[in-house]
Parts: C-alpha cells; sequence; structure tokens
C-alpha cells in the first residue's frame, strides 16, 4: 500500500459527460502530480500542485482541470468527455526536495462509451 | 490482469540471467533519473534514483547507470527473478517528473 488513495476505481460514464476523480495523498506529502495512462502510451503528465498552488502543467487538455484543496487532496475534473479519455488516471504524491521518489495510487480507470 | 501499453517493447530473460533496460532522456536539467516498475493492474512503484551529478548507484539486486554524455540511463537487474515480469518506465525530474517509454520485462522459467 502506497498510502495514496484514489476514488473511485472504475468509472463509466457517457460522452459529453463531466467527472472529478479524488487523491488523497500520502501523510505529509506536499506535492501531488496527476498522469494519464492509455492502452497505446506511457504516463502522460498532466498537472502538478505543491502545497495548493500549481507547480507545473504538462499535456492537459483544455477540457481538464484540477486543483489541490487545504487539506491536500486534490481532484482532477474532465468535462465534455470524449471516447479518446477512455484511460488509466494516476495521482501520486511526494515529498519535495531531495529525490525522485514518488508514490502512486492504484488508479481510477474511465471508460468513456 | 489487464495490459498496459500493448505496445511497448519487451525484453525476454530466462530466471537467473541478468536483465538490462535501457533509457534515452532528453532534458540535461534534469535533477534525479528514476526508474519505476508497474505490475499489471497496479500504480507505478519507485525502483531506485540517481542523482545528476552520480554515474552509479547501487540498490538490492538492482543497479542505475547514468551517462550523461550521452544522454543515457539504464537499469541493471541481477539474477532475474519470476516476479521482475513488469513495465519498467524511466523517469526524470526536474520539479515535474516526466516519464519515458517503457520497456516490458518478461521473464521466463
Amino acid at each position: 500500500d502506497s498510502g495514496v488513495t484514489q476514488t473511485p476505481k472504475h468509472l463509466i460514464t457517457a460522452t459529453g459527460q463531466r467527472v472529478t476523480l479524488r487523491c488523497s495523498p500520502r501523510s505529509g506529502d506536499l506535492s501531488v502530480y496527476w498522469y494519464q495512462q492509455s492502452l497505446d502510451q506511457g504516463l502522460q503528465f498532466l498537472i502538478q500542485y505543491y502545497n495548493g498552488e500549481e507547480r507545473a502543467k504538462g499535456n492537459i487538455l483544455e477540457r481538464f482541470s484540477a486543483q489541490q484543496f487545504p487539506d491536500l487532496h486534490s481532484e482532477l475534473n474532465l468535462s465534455s468527455l470524449e471516447l479518446g479519455d477512455s484511460a488509466l488516471y494516476f495521482c501520486a504524491s511526494s515529498v519535495e526536495g531531495e529525490g525522485g521518489e514518488a508514490f502512486f495510487g492504484q488508479g481510477t480507470r474511465l471508460t468513456v462509451v | 490482469g489487464e495490459s498496459v501499453g500493448l505496445h511497448l517493447p519487451t525484453l525476454s530473460v530466462q530466471e537467473g540471467d541478468n536483465s538490462i533496460i535501457n533509457c534515452a532522456y532528453s532534458n540535461s536539467a534534469s535533477d534525479y533519473f528514476i526508474w519505476y516498475k508497474q505490475e499489471s493492474g497496479k500504480g507505478p512503484q519507485f525502483i531506485i534514483d540517481i542523482r545528476s551529478n552520480m554515474d552509479k548507484r547501487q540498490g538490492q539486486r538492482v543497479t542505475v547507470l547514468l551517462n550523461k554524455t550521452v544522454k543515457h540511463l539504464s537499469l541493471q537487474i541481477a539474477a532475474t527473478q519470476p516476479g521482475d515480469s513488469a513495465v519498467y518506465f524511466c523517469a526524470e525530474k526536474d520539479n515535474k517528473l516526466i516519464f519515458g517509454a517503457g520497456t516490458r520485462l518478461a521473464v521466463h522459467p
């Protein structure tokens, strides 16, 4: 168990809908990362938050947004969903500073039908 | 379990042999270079990292080599076991954590 909790584990929704994925980082970790993993791709970096502030942005679509709350949990909002958004969405957390270690949750599998 | 990255390159090794997984990186400014292991149906798991000012670091049964001249990173796994079967990703950290393409390691008895 990495200590990072993602909910829900599975989500099936229709095109055009909006969903929210939730991530609770490890206790004490201030950094939260979001990644998208499709079957034919690796882990695509979406966005990073540090202590409530956006720190870095990757290949995140305008239809997607995220935030980190004062209690450090984070939410990834996906709207106007398309079939191609079907993927595994991972959240990771880390202690900022030395080292490259990040702890990943089990992911949310999103299926858009 | 489900397959992740159906089109990933695959390295097949015999149980007990040593495995070498390679990766090319792009950002010379990265502070750390990291290897992660992802088993089917699970999130990536940290294996080992190396700071940019080092060229070799050893862990338990694993060694990471960094060649900054050619921007190359490798992971060596000694005495590969069936439990090592997974997809391996290299990553680089320069504030954000960016993953490279994965390699599937298949260990045969």
